[in-house]
């Protein structure tokens, strides 16, 4: 069965130091793969996907991700966080047996401490 | 900013009401869904409309009832929900299958507060 692992629940990080959030995921089959953000109190906005070709993608606020096959992996990074990207960073992946579905990690909250 | 509107943002509801949430789309998206999110974990999804025809019905109690009046529109009825049904419901929309790499576009949410 297909799953997502983040494997971390809180990421705090100082303000201006970089920050690495990971997923994880398992398939049998190829996938597409999705950041979403969710800032407090709000809805979920995508921040960057991966389809195909170049394995690291950006988002327009500093992210990137990089699809790493061999390793399952989709990590998110960011060289300076600022206090504003504290907010809950969800990875998923589309369900290859079922249409219209993705699969979700279980969250990692990012605290910025100033 | 996003392009999927949801109202009410607040709502609060005995078990014995009736309601209902309300979500429009303009971008001209095929598919509408309707996802349920507990505090701190990932959303649920609980029904997609393709085509204006349900698609997908994720084992949802019959408290709660879609409906796609036309492709831009979509609602949840709500009636006589429990405690444990309160929560943040968001509504979504994607062009077409997000397995063909369409991105999941989502609304701000309905915090619904059952008592």
């Amino acid at each position: 069965a297909q799953s997502v692992t983040q494997l971390d629940s809180q990421v705090p990080v100082f303000e201006e130091a970089p920050v690495e959030l990971r997923c994880n995921y398992s398939s049998s089959v190829s996938v597409y793969l999705f950041w979403y953000v969710q800032y407090p109190n709000q809805g979920l906005q995508l921040l960057l996907k991966y389809l195909s070709g170049s394995t690291l993608v950006e988002s327009i606020n500093g992210f990137e991700a990089e699809f790493n096959k061999s390793q399952t992996s989709f990590h998110l990074r960011k060289p300076s966080v600022h206090i504003s990207d504290t907010a809950e960073y969800f990875c998923a992946v589309t369900k290859g047996d079922s249409n219209y579905q993705l699969i979700w990690g279980a969250g990692t909250k990012l605290i910025i401490k100033p | 900013d996003t392009e999927v509107t949801q109202t009410p943002k607040h709502l609060v509801m005995g078990m014995t009401n009736k309601k209902s949430l309300k979500c429009e789309q303009h971008m001209g998206h095929r598919a509408m869904y309707w996802y349920k999110q507990k505090a701190k974990k990932p959303p649920e999804l609980m029904f997609v409309y393709s085509y204006e025809k349900l698609s997908i019905n994720e084992s949802v109690p019959s408290r709660f009832s879609p409906e796609c009046p036309n492709s831009s529109l979509l609602n949840l009825h709500l009636h006589a929900l429990q405690p444990e049904d309160s929560a943040l419901y968001l509504c979504a929309s994607s062009q077409s299958d997000p397995g063909s790499g369409n991105t999941i576009y989502f609304g701000e949410g309905s915090w619904l507060t059952v008592v």
